[in-house]
């Protein structure tokens, strides 16, 4: 699976949005943007995913660039509850989940 | 609401015991994964399974790590003898093996060896 670098760590204020960066530059045609997260003390659970086109679900949206080499998360009300660690992972057809340092948001009230 | 369930959650052990970790797959997922999750190394893929058959083990230490799937509701992890450096939560998760699909994750096994 293709790398991606991502910030260490991010901050946001309560009830703000929130944009986390991801790079992967040596992105495959065909593999998938995968973001997850884990909470404190809990495993990593799926946020979304996407191709090409832009994503949205009842718990984020999904910034594709046009040239598929970065991607950003969109939290569009940060909450308490959002404070974790956010993976971002290039899936390619092997399925191989293969996670890195992701960034960590802390969320202040 | 399906889950992975994992058990134990909790271990302890004493250095040179052996540790079995079981893992529930959601009914229907063909590919199981095995995850350790430390603080210095973060969540590093230790296996992972298709349909029963392991596609990649190769962040598993060989000499006293095994993982087996011996039937398709059960994957399990073993340490024989475990040691003190193998503290650290293991994490199962399954999904359905397209790119396109999540992967669902169990709450973990936090594995303490003294």
């Amino acid at each position: 699976d293709a790398k991606t670098t991502q910030p260490n760590s991010m901050e946001s204020n309560e009830e703000e949005p929130v944009h986390l960066p991801c790079n992967h530059s040596t992105i495959s045609g065909t593999d998938y943007i995968h973001w997850y997260r884990q909470l404190p003390s809990q495993g990593p659970e799926y946020v979304i995913h996407g191709l090409t086109s832009n994503v949205n679900n009842r718990m984020a949206s999904l910034a594709i660039a046009e040239d598929r080499k970065s991607s950003t998360l969109i939290l569009h009300r940060a909450t308490l509850r959002d404070a974790a660690v956010y993976y971002c992972i290039n899936v390619a057809g092997s399925y191989q989940l293969t996670f890195g340092k992701g960034t960590k948001l802390s969320v202040i009230p | 609401d399906a889950r992975v369930t994992q058990t134990p959650r909790d271990k302890v052990t004493e250095m040179g015991q052996e540790v079995t970790m079981r893992c529930q797959p959601i009914l229907g997922h063909n590919t199981v994964f095995w995850y350790r999750q430390t603080m210095m190394q973060g969540l590093e893929l230790l296996a992972y399974f298709r349909n029963r058959a392991p596609l990649d083990d190769s962040g598993m230490p060989k000499d006293r790590f095994s993982a087996e799937m011996p039937d398709a509701t059960l994957a399990t992890l073993k340490i024989q003898p475990s040691e003190p450096r193998d503290s650290a939560v293991y994490f199962c998760a399954s999904g359905a093996g397209t790119v396109n699909t999540e992967a669902f994750f169990g709450q973990g096994t936090r594995l303490t060896v003294v």
